[in-house]
């Protein structure tokens, strides 16, 4: 089955310990990025990835690192999480079609609290 | 800098009426996509329907409808003879190609309530 799949779905944490989200399609797609997403504020994109070892920064990356060292992986590293990184985050990939036309698949979310 | 806009926070819609849900768009590009991701209470985004800016003629994907008006910058999401299932939040998103890069943009979305 064409997924993505992230983990873990539900992370509890406290303030300044290092954690990493993993995020893993089979589907082959170049483009990867990850959401946060806010209540009143929708969804917006922290870093994205265009291929392999190609990666920018979306709206709000601060505090967040990624890497995408293999095409199918593009973990979410926060170094030292705080309390405003308490959020549901989404990894999404898509083929990347010059006309716009990326339909994005959704991994399932990882809803994550920073104590 | 590209920027969706959605005015509607909440909506309420009478079983089997039609609904529209607004959106529209700030781009100075050319080439763009106009997509409508579905999310329902269980959380999980689902790809709704697609429009690209040079297709002269609305997307249709069953009983959803995208009303695309270029000059207007709108891409309003019609869902006809609603369905209980379709109460849930409605994002409209724009993806842009420039220099090699993509970035797709959200809006805040709606929240749709279908009642019986």
């Amino acid at each position: 089955e064409a997924q993505v799949t992230q983990n873990p779905r539900y992370l509890i944490t406290v303030t300044g310990k290092k954690l990493t989200v993993t995020c893993s399609q089979n589907m082959n797609h170049e483009y990867m990025s990850w959401y946060r997403q806010d209540p009143g504020l929708g969804l917006r994109q922290i870093y994205y990835s265009m291929n392999v070892e190609v990666t920018d920064k979306g709206d709000v990356p601060e505090g967040y690192k990624v890497s995408r060292k293999e095409k199918r992986n593009f973990p979410l590293i926060l170094e030292s999480p705080s309390p405003n990184q308490t959020s549901l985050y989404f990894c999404a990939s898509s083929l990347d079609i010059p006309t716009g036309a990326n339909v994005l698949t959704f991994g399932a979310g990882s809803r994550l609290t920073v104590l | 800098a590209q920027k969706i806009t959605q005015t509607q926070p909440g909506m309420f819609v009478q079983e089997k009426e039609a609904v529209t849900l607004d959106c529209t768009y700030d781009t100075s590009d050319q080439s763009y996509g106009l997509f409508w991701y579905k999310q329902p209470s269980s959380g999980e985004m689902i790809f709704l329907i697609y429009q690209g800016s040079y297709d002269e003629q609305n997307a249709t994907e069953g009983r959803y409808s995208l009303n695309f008006q270029k000059a207007r910058k709108s891409a309003n999401l019609v869902i006809s003879a609603s369905q209980l299932g379709d109460s849930a939040m409605y994002f409209c998103a724009m993806s842009l190609v420039s220099g090699g890069y993509q970035k797709v943009t959200f809006g805040i979305g709606t929240k749709l309530q279908v009642i019986p």
